[in-house]
């Protein structure tokens, strides 16, 4: 079965400090894996997609990390502000009949305190 | 560029009645999917298109909901009759062409709630 497990399902940090979210799936045949924040009211914005031969991705504070093998994947904040409290959703998609279907992950809820 | 847009962005209705939710993506995406987002979930896939057909709607509970993309354009989901636990939010998200490396932009959802 296709599936995409988040941990922690919620973590709280001080403002400053750094934070790592887990990604694990069983989705196949894997096409890709994005990383989304979702800010309270919002639709998901896209922070990174990786494919299978990358292993690690940097967009500013944030750090993607996937393991191909072990199927799992991690995003890394540093030095977090206020503005990253939200909901981080991991979405591995698998290619089928032509097209690539997503498979969500039920987020991790991040609240930065000041 | 326009976003995704969605309407309407609430709607209260009670159990057994119908409700239709409308989506224009943004100009030239070809792909248009449908999520409902539970509260504290991630969203669930309903359907996707692309073009006007039908991609996979594996998870859409067909007795009462329908979705339609006439012309591979705008697109409606219908639910008829409604649940209390049909309450959620409904995301309406585009791309250029199919999920693989094209990136989805979302509306700004339909809260939905069904009392």
């Amino acid at each position: 079965k296709n599936q995409v497990e988040q941990s922690p399902q919620s973590l709280i940090i001080l403002e400053g400090k750094n934070c790592t979210l887990q990604c694990n799936y069983t989705v196949s045949p894997f096409s890709n894996l994005r990383w989304y924040k979702q800010d309270t009211g919002r639709g998901p914005v896209s922070l990174t997609i990786m494919t299978f031969s990358e292993n690690t991705k940097s967009n500013g504070r944030y750090t993607a990390t996937l393991d191909a093998d072990t199927k799992q994947s991690s995003l890394h904040i540093t030095a977090s502000q206020l503005s990253d409290s939200a909901s981080y959703i991991c979405v591995v998609s698998r290619a089928s009949g032509g097209s690539y279907i997503p498979t969500f992950g039920r987020g991790t809820s991040l609240i930065v305190h000041p | 560029e326009a976003g995704v847009a969605q309407s309407p962005r609430y709607k209260i209705i009670e159990k057994r009645q119908s409700v239709a939710f409308w989506c224009n993506p943004i100009s030239g995406h070809a792909t248009l999917y449908w999520y409902q987002q539970i509260l504290g979930q991630g969203p669930k896939l309903l359907i996707q298109f692309q073009n006007n057909g039908v991609v996979d709607d594996s998870q859409l509970p067909k007795d009462r909901f329908s979705a339609e993309r006439l012309k591979g354009v705008d697109s409606t989901l219908k639910i008829q009759p409604a649940k209390l636990e049909d309450s959620a939010v409904y995301l309406c998200a585009s791309s250029l062409g199919p999920s693989g490396y094209n990136e989805q932009f979302f509306g700004p959802g339909t809260r939905l709630t069904v009392l």
